[in-house]
């Protein structure tokens, strides 16, 4: 099956830092979507980007499907961005179950 | 308004018993999912429903059953419950289960077994 690798597996930033999460998946894929899972435990829909680049203030992502990779990028990091971010990818036809990644677990310091 | 909600968020319970949590979407979606988080935080696929119709089981133990009245519910039961059946369930839906559309989660039902 589909295998989703997501890198680093944890991150420390001082807040107002940049960073960028990668996910790299093993085959083609009709679904891409980026969670933030908060200190409750909450899965926050960030962004459904199967391609392309999107963005939402100070989150984006960019996709690259023939590359089978996907990047989401964190500017000026706050505490509130604490927590662990997933990507999960879908295969047409698979019942639309998402496969995901292990996860970026991210501590933002003051 | 709540997109997917589920009942309880938190459920303990000893070892032997049945327990069961509902999810409900407001939605207007056509597939509904359970996915399981270990304690290692590893998001896993275990049902899918679509329309009612059950589409996707992945291996898991015959002590949980799915049942779903109508598209916009899904609740799960779980019989003789185990040590290892400790983890936090979650509940989601999406517009079709053809893949290619986003998913949404409820918050999570952390179960603990004793």
């Amino acid at each position: 099956g589909i295998q989703v690798e997501q890198s680093p597996p944890d991150l420390i930033l001082q807040e107002g830092a940049n960073s960028t999460l990668r996910c790299n998946f093993s085959d083609s894929v009709n679904n891409l979507q980026w969670f933030h899972q908060n200190p409750w435990g909450q899965l926050i829909n960030l962004f459904y980007i199967p391609s392309g680049t999107k963005q939402n203030g100070r989150l984006s992502a960019t996709t690259v499907a023939t590359e089978r990779y996907s990047l989401l990028y964190i500017s000026s990091s706050q505490t509130t961005d604490s927590g662990v971010y997933f990507c999960a990818v879908g295969i047409y036809n698979q019942g639309g179950k998402l496969i995901f990644g292990q996860g970026t677990e991210l501590s933002v310091k003051p | 308004d709540t997109a997917v909600s589920q009942t309880p968020k938190y459920l303990v319970t000893q070892m032997g018993n049945d327990k069961s949590i509902k999810c409900e979407q407001n939605l207007g979606h056509d597939t509904m999912y359970w996915y399981k988080q270990d304690s290692k935080k590893f998001l896993k696929i275990m049902f899918s429903y679509n329309n009612k119709e059950l589409i996707i089981n992945e291996t898991v133990p015959n002590r949980f059953s799915p049942k779903s009245p109508d598209k916009a519910h899904l609740n799960l039961h779980i019989n003789s419950l185990e040590l290892g059946d400790s983890a936090v369930y979650f509940c989601a839906s999406s517009p079709s289960g053809g893949g290619g559309t986003e998913a949404f989660f409820g918050q999570g039902t952390r179960l603990t077994v004793v």
